[in-house]
């Protein structure tokens, strides 16, 4: 079986620039949840989504935004990319229901130049 | 607030038993979790408790939580070489958001 599945593994851009990052669910999760994890912390929580429906937002800025597809796969994207952006982006997936254990994918590291 | 606290680092003798220690702040937490984070990879999944239990085993890794002084614990026994890795202590918030530790690096002396 296919874990949660993340796209590109690395990327480099330089500030201003815009990035999309993808994720698959494993299958069968309806639910998909994006984390942020600078180095030397733990992740962060940036976003979850339910459905197809934003089900929770953590504390960031506009620049940051996501979607969920009918196919339960997710888009993460983040505008004019700051140097604080540099993270390890993580997706999760989940089932959905009230025990959230959460499955993620080994994250797209992301560096901003 | 929220804040899930843990020790940063934490080195033992190969064979001995491991223990991490966490404090969350949140007493509406349904669910306590531990994850795993090998270098260049992703959080694995090691073991959850939910809140209305006091202990749970799972092979070598025993889990307790003390909910009066929201205090969490992870007990691995035997540590091998293959333990070593960054271990995330984390809880389950309301509207489905998880709040991480900082994570603490266990390093195994041979």
């Amino acid at each position: 079986d296919a874990g949660v599945t993340q796209s590109p593994t690395h990327l480099i851009k330089t500030r201003g620039q815009h990035v999309t990052l993808r994720c698959s669910p494993i299958s069968g999760h309806k639910s998909v949840s994006w984390y942020q994890q600078v180095l030397g912390q733990g992740p962060q929580f940036i976003f979850q989504y339910y459905e197809k429906e934003e089900r929770g937002r953590g504390n960031f800025p506009d620049r940051f935004s996501a979607r969920q597809f009918p196919n339960y796969s997710s888009e993460l994207n983040v505008n004019a990319l700051l140097l604080g952006d540099s993270a390890l982006y993580l997706c999760a997936s989940s089932g959905g229901g009230t025990n959230e254990k959460l499955f993620f994918g080994s994250g797209t590291q992301l560096s901003v130049l | 607030g929220e804040d899930v606290e843990q020790s940063l680092f934490l080195s033992v003798r190969e064979g001995d038993s491991s223990v991490i220690n966490c404090t969350y702040t949140d007493s509406s937490s349904t669910y306590l979790y531990w994850y795993k984070q090998e270098p260049g990879a992703g959080l694995q999944l090691l073991t959850y408790i939910f809140s209305n239990m006091d202990m749970k085993q799972d092979q070598r890794l025993t889990v307790l939580l003390n909910k009066k002084d929201k205090h969490l614990s992870l007990r691995i026994a035997d540590t091998q070489t293959g333990d070593s890795a960054i271990y995330f202590c984390a809880e389950a918030m309301l509207a489905s958001k998880i709040i991480f530790g900082s994570g603490t690096r266990l390093s195994i002396r041979p």
